[in-house]
């Protein structure tokens, strides 16, 4: 069964204290795997979307890297405004439709 | 970037009545836009895909009589939430895809629309 996971369920961090989010996936024939920020009471805001293994992209703070299992959101000296749900979704050949992961709720302490 | 839009950002309705959402892609043209459904610190669930000339297709489980989608043009997609009740109440959200849909498209999300049935 093609499956997304997302962990942390839920991370806090000190203002400044780099972490990583992890997003594991199970499908076949990976064609995408996008980062989404969530804040409440909003729409997803688009990050990143990575195509293959060993491909990085970053922005800002942020930067995402792919293996052919897992990607990785690696937050370097977090700030408040950081706090958010992290969403991952992945679609795999034959499909546009986006498989999403739980997400992981991080909170930024000043 | 790629902008989408929805109206209205929130709505309550009584039982019983219909409640129309419009979701616009403002600096593209979009075939195809997709239409979730989020409850309260869960993820998005695809409730179904519009296609522009043609039926929407509904997720297992989905019922279409209930929520009629339109596409009415390359930046408009509509669902109506027919004879609305309180279960109804969530946050919707559409999407639409960059590059028209295929495999591995990035989807842009519009704001969201809060709906309260009472």
């Amino acid at each position: 069964e093609d499956q997304v996971t997302q962990s942390p369920e839920a991370l806090r961090l000190q203002e400044g204290e780099s972490s990583s989010l992890n997003c594991s996936y199970t499908v076949s024939g990976l064609r995408g795997l996008f980062w989404y920020r969530q804040d409440p009471g909003k729409g997803p805001e688009f990050l990143f979307t990575l195509y293959s293994a060993g491909e990085e992209k970053e922005k800002e703070r942020l930067k995402a890297t792919l293996t052919k299992k897992e990607s990785f959101l690696h937050i370097t000296a977090p700030k408040p405004e950081d706090s958010a749900t992290y969403l991952c979704a992945v679609t795999f050949a034959g499909t546009y439709k986006y498989i999403f992961g739980t997400g992981t709720r991080l909170k930024v302490l000043a | 970037g790629a902008v989408v839009s929805q109206h209205p950002s929130w709505v309550i309705c009584k039982s019983g009545t219909s409640v129309k959402i419009e979701c616009r892609s403002l600096d593209f043209q979009a075939t195809t836009m997709f239409w979730y459904r989020q409850f309260p610190k869960q993820s998005l669930m695809l409730m179904a895909t519009s296609n522009e000339g043609s039926k929407a297709t509904y997720e297992q489980g989905v019922e279409k009589d209930k929520f009629l989608i339109n596409h009415a043009s390359l930046t408009l997609s509509t669902l109506t939430v027919t004879s609305a009740h309180p279960e109804d109440s969530s946050f919707y959200i559409c999407s639409a895809p960059l590059s028209g849909g295929s495999s591995g498209d990035t989807q842009y999300f519009g704001p969201g629309t809060r709906l309260t049935v009472l």
